[in-house]
């Protein structure tokens, strides 16, 4: 059964601390991206990749970092300079970088400060 | 630069009314537009998308959408409201050389009995 699942559901943060939140996908995509969703606010683009080892900054890079070792993970680690970070994070994935594409979303990780 | 205004943060209807969430562009290249919905808690579905070609796209649960360019608008349409049809609905659009995929706020939809 493909799709993308994301871990944890639900993540707490304490002051000064880093968390990682975790994205996979088995439908064999090149391209996978990172979301903050804010209520009424829509979805902003935090990091996107197009192929393994290559990873670009979205509009709201500022207090996080990713990583994609592997085609199937593409992790995301929201750093302690990230000072509003409760938010309701989706990731998602799609064939390739292009236009048209339509982009596939995991269930999403809520986080939460402490 | 794109972006993507979706008029009416919340839309009231009654079940079995007609439902119509809207959606204007901005893109100074053809875009390609999309609906997806959102269930509380839950991920984006896509619902339907235009890219080329019939400017009437059909889509899952009953939706539809009509590309217009003269209005640079993208509305979402549905017959007949049911219970179930209550989420919050995105607008987006990709276009441009760096094939981004712009969102609008969102449109909340209730549905009552």
């Amino acid at each position: 059964d493909g799709g993308i699942t994301q871990s944890p559901k639900y993540l707490f943060r304490k002051e000064g601390q880093n968390v990682t939140l975790s994205c996979e996908q088995n439908l064999n995509h090149d391209a996978m991206y990172w979301y903050r969703q804010d209520p009424g606010q829509g979805l902003r683009l935090i990091y996107y990749s197009q192929i393994v080892n290559d990873f670009q900054k979205g509009d709201i890079a500022e207090g996080y970092s990713v990583s994609r070792e592997k085609k199937e993970s593409f992790p995301l680690t929201v750093t302690s300079a990230q000072k509003n970070p409760t938010a309701f994070y989706l990731c998602a994935s799609s064939i390739r970088r292009n236009l048209g594409e339509t982009q596939y979303f995991g269930p999403g990780t809520r986080l939460l400060v402490l | 630069a794109q972006s993507v205004t979706q008029l009416g943060s919340h839309v009231s209807v009654s079940e079995g009314a007609l439902v119509l969430l809207r959606c204007n562009y901005s893109s100074s290249v053809p875009p390609y537009l999309f609906w997806y919905v959102q269930y509380p808690n839950q991920g984006l579905q896509l619902l339907l998308k235009y890219t080329t070609g019939a400017t009437l796209v059909k889509g899952i649960n009953g939706f539809e959408a009509e590309f217009k360019k003269s209005e640079t608008s993208f509305h979402l349409t549905k017959p007949s409201a049911h219970m179930s049809d209550a989420a919050e609905y995105f607008c987006a659009v990709s276009g441009g050389s760096n094939y981004k995929l712009t969102f609008g706020k969102g449109t909340l939809l209730t549905v009552n009995p």
